[in-house]
């Protein structure tokens, strides 16, 4: 089975550049999550998805990021504009929320993201 | 506080050494308990999910502890191959929110 897919694996961009990442949960999974993951400060859930409508998006760190999930099967985090301080690699995470193995998270590879 | 705290570590252990890790949560609120592992510059994998009575998966055994509100990882019989970070998850009740450790690093040298 496909695990979860992101893209692209990594991006380099310039300040104040416009940034998309991708993922692709796997078939089936009800939540999608979207995480980033820094030295400093570890894993920090940045939104997650039930059925495609945004549940919490408290984590976001301000209005230049945005996630949406048209359908099932794929999702974006956008940041516009892009800061130096947005350097970090973000990861995309599904998982099913019935009864049996609920809540286990498998995560996508992960976008690594640099910005100058 | 914190949701989730772990001991960073490292833990340096010869192989076969037996290792265990606590993790602590916050809320007693909390319902799903996992243990992740994550290699350098990899994503986080699903170790294990930690049930109320406690559970083995070969040479890992993962306990809750819901009275004094932690959980645990305990590792026989280490191998070269098990070193990483071992992240500790929280997930609450009626929320969906999951609260992840800052990671407990083990080293496993020969």
């Amino acid at each position: 089975d496909a695990g979860v897919i992101q893209s692209p694996r990594h991006e380099v961009t310039e300040m104040g550049q416009e940034v998309t990442l991708r993922c692709k949960p796997i078939s089936g999974h009800d939540y999608l999550f979207w995480y980033r993951q820094t030295m400093m400060r570890g894993l920090e859930l940045l939104i997650y998805f039930n059925n495609n409508v945004p549940i919490d998006d408290s984590g976001m760190p301000e209005d230049r990021f945005s996630a949406k999930m048209p359908n099932a099967s794929f999702s974006t985090l956008k940041i516009q504009p892009s800061e130096p301080r947005d350097s970090a690699v973000y990861f995309c995470a599904s998982s099913f929320g019935g009864m049996t193995r609920a809540y286990e998270q498998y995560f996508g590879p992960g976008t690594r993201l640099t910005v100058t | 506080r914190k949701e989730v705290e772990q001991d960073p570590g490292p833990f340096n252990v010869p192989e076969g050494a037996t290792v265990a890790f606590n993790c602590t949560y916050s809320n007693s609120a909390s319902q799903s308990f996992f243990w992740y592992r994550q290699d350098c510059r990899k994503e986080p994998k699903l170790l294990m999910s930690v049930y109320s009575s406690g559970n083995e998966d070969g040479r890992f055994t993962a306990q809750l502890n819901r009275a004094s509100q932690y959980i645990s990882l305990l590792i026989r019989d280490s191998k070269l191959s098990d070193s990483a970070t071992y992240l500790c998850v929280v997930k609450r009740r009626y929320f969906n929110k999951f609260y992840f450790g800052s990671g407990t690093k083990l080293n496993v040298k020969p």
